[in-house]
């Protein structure tokens, strides 16, 4: 199985701030990787596909880059409703595999 | 609009089996695959498994290999997910998930390949495993 490994596990930011997050696959995915965002108590909601694709209706300061085995979701500037826990996910191979997720709170 | 709409809560006893349906609207329901994804409580994504609704083949992940069944059904446009012989452990909330795609470019001789992800979600089915 391919192994997503993020960092940081989470992190404390500000409103306005640039935040990155990174994942790391256990062996090379192209660019077969999505992000998604998920608030307490729902359901997980689809970021960026294929590494960089913003998926239709989710704002532009939402960005994905990477390839291989490395990849970062960006946030160019923190929103209050950004507050929640973002997952990697490779669709590279069978079985599809998450990042273990990470948690952005309010500094 | 896209739609998919999960079946309510369970409580079952270890030992027991469950089956969590999720009925699909606002879109033609054969030309997307679903899958299965299960959140235990305060933990990650755990993919479980995904099913054709076209044609009812499904591919399960090793973990739930011989406890799962995904089944479908095209007269209400409705996926099924089964679990049987659960554990404490098997405790989580299951979301059923739409698999979208675009292309990603085309290969000699093999033709057309493609970036899979899960664009639309089912609010989750909460399943509490307790004695």
């Amino acid at each position: 199985d391919i192994q997503m490994t993020q960092s940081p596990s989470s992190l404390s930011a500000s409103v306005g701030d640039r935040v990155t997050i990174t994942c790391r696959a256990s062996q090379g995915i192209n660019i077969y990787l999505n992000w998604y965002q998920q608030k307490p108590g729902k359901a997980p909601n689809l970021l960026i596909y294929a590494a960089s694709s913003l998926q239709s209706g989710v704002p532009s300061r939402f960005s994905g880059s990477g390839s291989g085995t490395d990849f970062t979701l960006t946030i160019s500037s923190l929103q209050p409703e950004d507050f929640a826990t973002y997952y990697c996910q490779q669709s590279f191979g069978t079985p599809r595999t998450f990042g273990q997720g990470t948690k952005v709170e309010i500094k | 609009q896209v739609q998919l709409v999960q079946s309510g809560a369970e409580v079952k006893k270890p030992g027991a089996s469950v089956k969590v349906s999720c009925k699909a609207s606002g879109y033609t329901f054969t030309n997307y695959y679903m899958h299965w994804v299960r959140q235990a409580p305060g933990q990650g994504l755990e993919w479980m498994g995904i099913i054709n609704p076209g044609g009812g083949q499904t591919s399960y992940a090793q973990n739930f290999q011989g406890r799962v069944s995904m089944t479908r059904d095209t007269s209400t446009t409705t996926v099924y997910m089964e679990l049987s012989s659960l554990r404490y452990e098997d405790t989580a909330v299951y979301y059923c998930a739409r698999r979208a795609s675009v292309v990603a470019g085309t290969q000699l001789g093999l033709g057309r390949y493609y970036h899979y992800y899960m664009d639309v979600w089912g609010k989750g089915t909460t399943v509490t495993v307790s004695s």
